[in-house]
């Protein structure tokens, strides 16, 4: 079946690092690509995605590129804030099914000040 | 314009009782989405509805578990005889009308924490 896998948290980084969180994805057909955060108590807010391999979707300082080769989409960020400090969601939706939204487990960032 | 909107945004229900979740899609939206996070997960899809009709609930527990969205007023999950398993952040996600687009954004609302003792 569908499914997404990103890396395991909680990542703690100081502000100013740069950040990196992998995500992988398994799909039966083409996979649209998102990044979603979610700050405590909140739901999800879109952060960005990306509609077919090789587009980089980019928001706020963050991106990731679609690489269909090694089916990833891997955030960054070059200098992270405390701001930032939230759970991340790598997600896909095939538009076969739907644009059901499959999600990864999430990762926790902290960011020191 | 006002974002996807859900109540109430706790609920605390005893076992053997009924959680009715409501959800008012962004104006002009049609296509809703309900997913359920259990603590420590990822958000799971539940079920995805347009006005009046079911489109896909291949994610909703065979038992116990409903969902609608009438032609008029929001759209309701409703989950009869709770138990403790039941209790999780459920949210509803919209996205605009018409045919669906591929890779079209959903849009959150801030979710139901649902606590069954």
């Amino acid at each position: 079946g569908d499914s997404v896998t990103q890396m395991e948290g909680p990542v703690t980084l100081s502000e100013e690092a740069f950040l990196t969180i992998n995500c992988t994805y398994t799909a039966t057909g083409y996979p649209s690509l998102f990044w979603y955060v979610q700050y405590p108590g909140e739901g999800l807010q879109l952060l960005l995605k990306a509609t077919k391999a090789d587009d980089k979707g980019s928001n706020k300082g963050f991106e990731a590129t679609y690489r269909k080769e090694t089916t990833s989409f891997h955030l960054e960020k070059g200098s992270v804030q405390v701001s930032d400090s939230a759970v991340y969601f790598c997600a896909l939706s095939l538009f076969e099914y739907g644009n059901k939204l499959v999600f990864g487990a999430g990762t926790i960032l902290r960011v020191k000040s | 314009n006002a974002g996807v909107m859900q109540n109430p945004r706790h609920l605390v229900r005893r076992r053997g009782q009924e959680a009715r979740l409501r959800c008012s899609p962004m104006k002009g939206h049609s296509h809703v989405y309900w997913y359920r996070q259990l603590p420590e997960e990822g958000l799971k899809f539940m079920v995805y509805l347009q006005k009046e009709n079911i489109i896909d609930e291949s994610g909703m527990p065979k038992e116990r578990f409903s969902a609608e969205f009438p032609k008029e007023g929001p759209s309701i999950l409703r989950i009869q005889q709770v138990v403790r398993g039941d209790s999780a952040a459920y949210f509803c996600a919209s996205s605009p009308p018409g045919l669906a687009a591929r890779g079209e954004t959903q849009y959150f609302g801030p979710g139901t924490r649902l606590l069954v003792l």
